[in-house]
């Protein structure tokens, strides 16, 4: 597509339910990076993935977060029973190389209550 | 996470004026960049500087990628409306990942 897709823009979940959080990149694009935005905060890593193989999860908060990426393609972040503190921004973004820029998505807005 | 410290928080400027914003780390970066985010969207990418002391220059704003790689500062002149927005720097390690690590924001008002 023309640019990073995520999905759903917005999330509202009971405290203790999972949720998953979806991001198509950029078609081609063979670096993907999720990264997590608190509300007033910069931008905190947490995976990065290299074709469906992620070398670096060491952002990850806890064990209650998980990412997937299939086909070299779409990306699957999931959060299992989730707590208030997870509410957050979760941003995608996704490069052609490592020399390549970064585009990222608009991010899904997720609400834990 | 690791953050970068940013300064300042936040700023009220009246449009017309120039703006001047920096980071700063403990780490040597290979890369800088500032990014620009607006509600409800990703950050844009607006300089990226690679080199240690380099100086770049878009449009009307001018970054710098300090002499000791662990600064750099961003510059907006002639301040207008659609400048509104948070201004984040980025530092780029260059090691297996090349994740970025974002600096605390600084957000910017302008009134006409």
């Amino acid at each position: 597509g023309a640019g990073v897709s995520q999905s759903p823009s917005n999330k509202v979940t009971e405290k203790g339910k999972d949720v998953e959080l979806r991001c198509d990149p950029i078609s081609g694009h063979t670096a993907l990076y999720w990264y997590r935005q608190s509300l007033g905060q910069g931008l905190e890593f947490l995976i990065y993935f290299q074709g469906n193989s992620a070398p670096d999860k060491s952002g990850l908060p806890s064990d209650r977060f998980s990412a997937e990426r299939t086909g070299g393609s779409v990306s699957t972040l999931t959060i299992q029973r989730t707590q208030q503190e997870d509410s957050a921004v979760y941003l995608c973004a996704s490069r052609a190389s490592r020399q390549g820029r970064y585009t990222f998505g608009s991010g899904t807005r997720l609400t834990v209550v | 996470g690791q953050q970068l410290n940013q300064s300042p928080q936040s700023m009220f400027i009246q449009e017309g004026e120039d703006v001047s914003m920096n980071c700063t780390s403990s780490s040597i970066f290979n890369t800088w960049l500032w990014y620009k985010q607006d509600p409800g969207e990703g950050p844009v990418l607006l300089i990226a500087l690679y080199k240690a002391g380099e100086l770049t220059s878009n449009g009307r704003l001018t970054a710098q990628f300090g002499i000791t790689r662990k600064d750099s500062f961003l510059n907006i002149s002639a301040s207008i409306p659609s400048d509104v927005g948070i201004y984040f720097c980025a530092g780029q390690l260059g090691y297996n990942t090349d994740k970025l690590i974002f600096g605390t924001g600084t957000r910017l008002q302008v009134f006409p």
